[in-house]
C-alpha cells in the first residue's frame, strides 16, 4: 500500500510569508504528527493529530500551526516566515492514536522549505 | 520533560568493525522504543521497535537493540558493519497518555571506511 505522502517535495520561500504543506497518511492511520528537521536540532516534534484533534503540540511558536481532515489527511501552516525557519519537514502517520503497543510510526519523504 | 540522550553524534569506524550507539531516555512509565535510519539522501525508516517481551529485539540488515529498564537505555548494536551501515541513526521513545507523542534523539551520524 502507498507510504505517507507529502507535498510539495521542495518550495522556496521569502520572509514574512506563509506556507502550506500537505500530508496523506497511510491509508487506514488515524494520526498524524509533524517534526522539523534541521541539522543542528535534528528531529523536533511539532504536533500530532487525531481523529481531526490536536492531542499533543511540540515548543514552537503560534506561527506554527496544522490541521487534520475527516479522511486523515493533514496539513500544517507556518506564517510569517523567518529565515530560522528553513528546515525539513517531516510528517509521519500510525495506526492508533495512543501510544500502546505497537504504535509505530512511518515517514514521509519530508517537504524541504528554504527561507530567503 | 522527557527526553532521549544519544550519546555520540558523529561515529567513524572501519569495515567490520563492531558498532554500539548508545540511547537514554528520561520517562518512568511504560515506552515503546524505536531506532530509525536514514539514509544518504532518503527519508527515515525504522530499524527496529521494542514494545514489550525479550528486551534483546532484532531488526533489519543485523541491526539489534537491548532494552535495560533499569537504565532507561535501548542501545543499538551490529556486531560487524558494512560500508552501506553509513548513514544517521536516530533513537525514539514514544509513550501514552491519552494521546500519543515521540520524541527522538539528536541522531548519530555513522561513517564507515571502507
Amino acid at each position: 500500500k502507498a507510504g505517507v505522502t507529502q507535498t510539495p517535495r521542495y518550495l522556496i520561500k521569502t520572509r514574512g510569508q506563509q506556507v502550506t504543506l500537505s500530508c496523506s497518511p497511510i491509508s487506514g492511520h488515524r494520526s498524524v504528527s509533524w517534526y522539523q528537521q534541521t541539522p543542528g536540532q535534528g528531529l523536533q516534534f511539532l504536533f500530532e493529530y487525531f481523529s481531526e484533534t490536536q492531542r499533543n503540540k511540540g515548543n514552537f511558536p503560534g506561527r506554527f500551526s496544522g490541521r487534520q481532515f475527516s479522511n486523515s489527511r493533514s496539513e500544517m501552516n507556518v506564517s510569517t516566515l523567518e529565515l530560522g525557519d528553513s528546515a525539513l519537514y517531516l510528517c509521519a502517520s500510525s495506526l492508533y492514536g495512543t501510544g500502546s503497543s505497537g504504535n509505530t510510526i512511518y515517514f514521509g519523504e519530508g517537504s524541504w522549505l528554504t527561507v530567503v | 520533560a522527557q527526553s532521549v540522550s544519544q550519546h555520540n553524534h558523529h561515529v567513524i569506524l572501519s569495515e567490520a568493525a563492531s558498532l554500539e550507539l548508545g540511547c537514554n531516555y528520561s520517562y518512568g512509565g511504560t515506552v515503546n522504543l524505536f531506532w530509525y535510519v536514514q539514509y544518504p539522501g532518503q527519508h527515515l525508516q525504522l530499524l527496529l521497535k521494542y514494545f514489550s517481551g525479550d528486551p534483546l529485539v532484532k531488526g533489519i540488515k543485523g541491526f539489534e537493540a537491548e532494552f535495560i529498564k533499569s537504565k532507561f537505555s535501548f542501545n543499538l548494536r551490529k556486531p560487524s558493519v558494512q560500508w552501506s551501515d553509513t548513514a544517521e541513526y536516530f533513537c525514539a521513545v514514544s509513550w501514552g497518555n491519552g494521546g500519543f507523542k515521540t520524541i527522538f534523539g539528536a541522531g548519530t551520524r555513522l561513517f564507515v571506511k571502507a
